[in-house]
């Protein structure tokens, strides 16, 4: 299995700009999680689905981020429009069965100028 | 809310020592508690998974307690590396919930 597959693995913007990244979770899993990696704060859960429907969005920070996952194989984050604050490095993670063990993308690393 | 706090949170040892890493929690009603390895520029590893009606996990040279009552957990790495140095996060899953909480991590060096 290829793991949870995240691109792009570096975007750079500009304040203003739409910025779109991307998740595919591990094949058969069913449960999906964007988080946010910053010195400040650590890891931060921002929304997590379980099959296809978003369950909790607490960790949204703001109207400017939202997301989708149109099937069980694709989920995009997207910051409309960006601020430098929103600096950080995405993860994405997935997880399926009785354990839940998570397993983590590579992540995007995310500079807004 | 959950709260997961992670000391030391920097670590320096020589090669071939034992070492314990400690994870503590403020919620004690846990599903389970996951172990990760993340390397500098890099995602994370999924190490160990502890369920709450368990009491260790080993894996290799890795051992992982949990004692859910008093909310700590340990990390335990037997004959430490060089290959070993990354920054360790631990993850509380609560009961009830599908997220976890993580720790600020603990940043080991294991020295030649």
């Amino acid at each position: 299995d290829a793991g949870v597959i995240q691109s792009p693995r570096h975007e750079v913007t500009e304040m203003g700009q739409e910025v779109t990244l991307r998740c595919k979770p591990i094949s058969g899993h069913n449960s999906l999680f964007w988080y946010r990696q910053t010195m400040m704060r650590g890891l931060e859960l921002l929304i997590y689905f379980n099959n296809n429907v978003p369950i909790d969005d607490s960790g949204m920070p703001e109207d400017r981020f939202s997301a989708k996952m149109p099937n069980a194989s694709f989920s995009t984050l997207k910051i409309q429009p960006s601020e430098p604050r929103d600096s950080a490095v995405y993860f994405c993670a997935s997880s399926t069965g009785q354990y839940n063990e998570q397993f983590f993308g590579p992540g995007t690393r995310l500079t807004v100028l | 809310k959950q709260e997961v706090t992670q000391i030391p949170a920097a670590l320096s040892v020589p090669e071939g020592e034992n070492l314990v890493l400690n994870c503590s929690f403020t919620d004690s009603a846990i599903y389970n508690l996951q172990w990760f390895r993340q390397d500098p520029g890099k995602g994370l590893t999924s190490l160990l998974l502890i369920q709450s009606s368990q009491r260790e996990q080993t894996s290799g040279r890795l051992n992982a307690s949990l004692d859910k009552s008093s909310g700590r957990s340990t990390l335990y790495i037997a004959a430490s590396q060089p290959g070993d140095s990354a920054t360790y996060l631990c993850a509380v899953r609560p009961t009830g919930a599908n997220n976890l909480f993580f720790g600020t991590g603990t940043r080991l060096t294991v020295i030649p």
